[in-house]
């Protein structure tokens, strides 16, 4: 069965500091990789996603994740922590289970807290 | 704006009761999904329909129903059936396609008096 692993499910930093939220799925073949941010009694809103090409995706408010297939990973990270990251984090997985849908599998998520 | 709309935001539901929750987009999508959301479980599918008048069980589909008579709306009807339905409820769209990016409606926070 396809899975989603986000390692981790409460990640404190520091503002400025490296921030790093790891995810790795299972699958047999390559997937489709997502990554959403949720705020607090909101919706969840994409921040960026791996479909094909250029292993290394960036996307908004300065986040970027990198595909490693040996790995089976797809780690979100973003240089520098804003007080405004603090947020829910969600891995989420697309693949042959799919069919032609858009059928996802989620991670259990990642609480970012970001300390002044 | 296109987007995703979703209503009431907050629900009240009593012992025994049916309740529905709306969700309706403007942006063309032909897909539409329901999930639950409870704290440390990530979000968990419930329903989703490629097309109109079509629909198909999730993982949790238990104690829900749904309809999609329109290609606009997709509402979720949480049943009596349902013994634990306390939870944040999430409505998202797509197009067709599994590299299609889902989009999110703003959430309904259902609660059991």
């Amino acid at each position: 069965a396809q899975s989603v692993t986000q390692l981790g499910s409460h990640v404190s930093v520091s503002e400025g500091a490296l921030v790093l939220l790891r995810c790795n799925y299972s699958s047999s073949v390559p997937p489709y990789l997502f990554w959403y941010v949720q705020y607090p009694n909101q919706g969840l809103q994409l921040l960026l996603k791996y479909t094909t090409g250029a292993t290394l995706v960036k996307g908004i408010n300065g986040f970027e994740a990198e595909f490693k297939k040996s790995e089976t990973s797809f780690h979100l990270t973003k240089p520098s922590a804003h007080m405004s990251d603090a947020a829910e984090y969600f891995c989420a997985v697309s693949g042959a289970f799919s069919g032609n849908t858009g059928k996802l599998i989620f991670g259990q998520g990642t609480t970012l807290q970001v300390k002044p | 704006d296109g987007g995703i709309t979703q209503s009431p935001k907050y629900l009240f539901r009593k012992e025994g009761q049916n309740v529905t929750l709306s969700c309706e987009q403007n942006l063309n999508h032909d897909a539409m999904y329901w999930y639950r959301q409870d704290p440390g479980q990530g979000l968990r599918l419930i329903y989703y329909s490629q097309i109109v008048n079509d629909f198909q069980k999730g993982d949790i589909a238990e104690g829900y129903s749904v309809s999609r008579e329109k290609k606009e709306s997709f509402p979720l009807t949480v049943t009596s059936a349902q013994k634990n339905p306390t939870a944040f409820y999430l409505c998202a769209s797509s197009m067709q396609g599994r590299s299609e990016t889902q989009y999110f409606g703003p959430g309904t926070r259902l609660l059991v008096l």
